[in-house]
């Protein structure tokens, strides 16, 4: 059992580079998200997604877009990276409902030179 | 806006001793309550939740809700060095409401030998 798979784990990016982080989980869970956590700092959500098709903005969404064409798939796209987007990039998903703990992946460490 | 606060210590405990986790949340209609832990380097990771008042043990760790007082906290008995990390508190809204998550800062633990 994968549950939430991110790739890369690793990439470092020039600023103005545009790149793609990929999210899948195959528990089909309804909820998925993209959260940024700085070193130090707790986790910073980015984006969300209640179901395929529907997405909506998190508390640090600038600089981001995604999309979510199937339930498994939930991927984050950069477009013009800049060196404030340096992190580390955790997706995570939940199934329906308000009682359901949170499933991470491994993270995605992010260098913007 | 809803808060979760959460000392961000480090906590130092020596092995064998009780460690004490506390966190506090802003939203009254809060439903559900998780606690991650989260190794350096690493994804966070489930280790407890709690719906309802009082207190609820799995093995070592015990997790207790008082929402009159809009507090939950985690306790770990006989604490061992592979229990340092970061703990994570995790606050799910009430019904009728999306299911996203505030996470507070994390609490830093470190069990010295």
């Amino acid at each position: 059992n994968a549950g939430v798979t991110q790739t890369p784990k690793f990439r470092i990016l020039k600023i103005g580079q545009s790149m793609t982080l990929q999210c899948a989980q195959d528990m089909n869970h309804n909820y998925m998200y993209w959260y940024r956590q700085d070193p130090g700092m707790g986790l910073k959500l980015i984006y969300y997604s209640v179901g395929a098709g529907i997405t909506d903005k998190g508390e640090v969404p600038n600089g981001y877009n995604v999309s979510r064409s199937t339930t498994e798939d939930f991927p984050l796209r950069l477009e013009l990276a800049a060196p404030s987007q340096t992190s580390v990039y955790f997706c995570a998903s939940s199934s329906l409902g308000g009682d359901q703990p949170q499933h991470f992946g491994d993270g995605t460490r992010l260098s913007i030179l | 806006q809803k808060e979760v606060e959460q000392n961000s210590g480090p906590l130092s405990v020596p092995e064998g001793a009780i460690a004490s986790l506390n966190c506090t949340y802003s939203d009254r209609g809060s439903q559900s309550f998780f606690w991650y832990r989260q190794y350096s380097g690493k994804s966070p990771e489930l280790i407890m939740f709690i719906y309802s008042n009082g207190d609820k043990e799995d093995g070592r760790f015990t997790a207790q809700l008082n929402k009159a007082s809009q507090y939950v906290s985690l306790l770990i008995r006989d604490s061992q060095p592979s229990d340092s990390a970061t703990y994570l508190c995790a606050v799910n809204p009430g019904t009728g409401g999306s299911y996203i998550p505030t996470f507070g800062r994390g609490t830093s633990l470190i069990v010295h030998p």
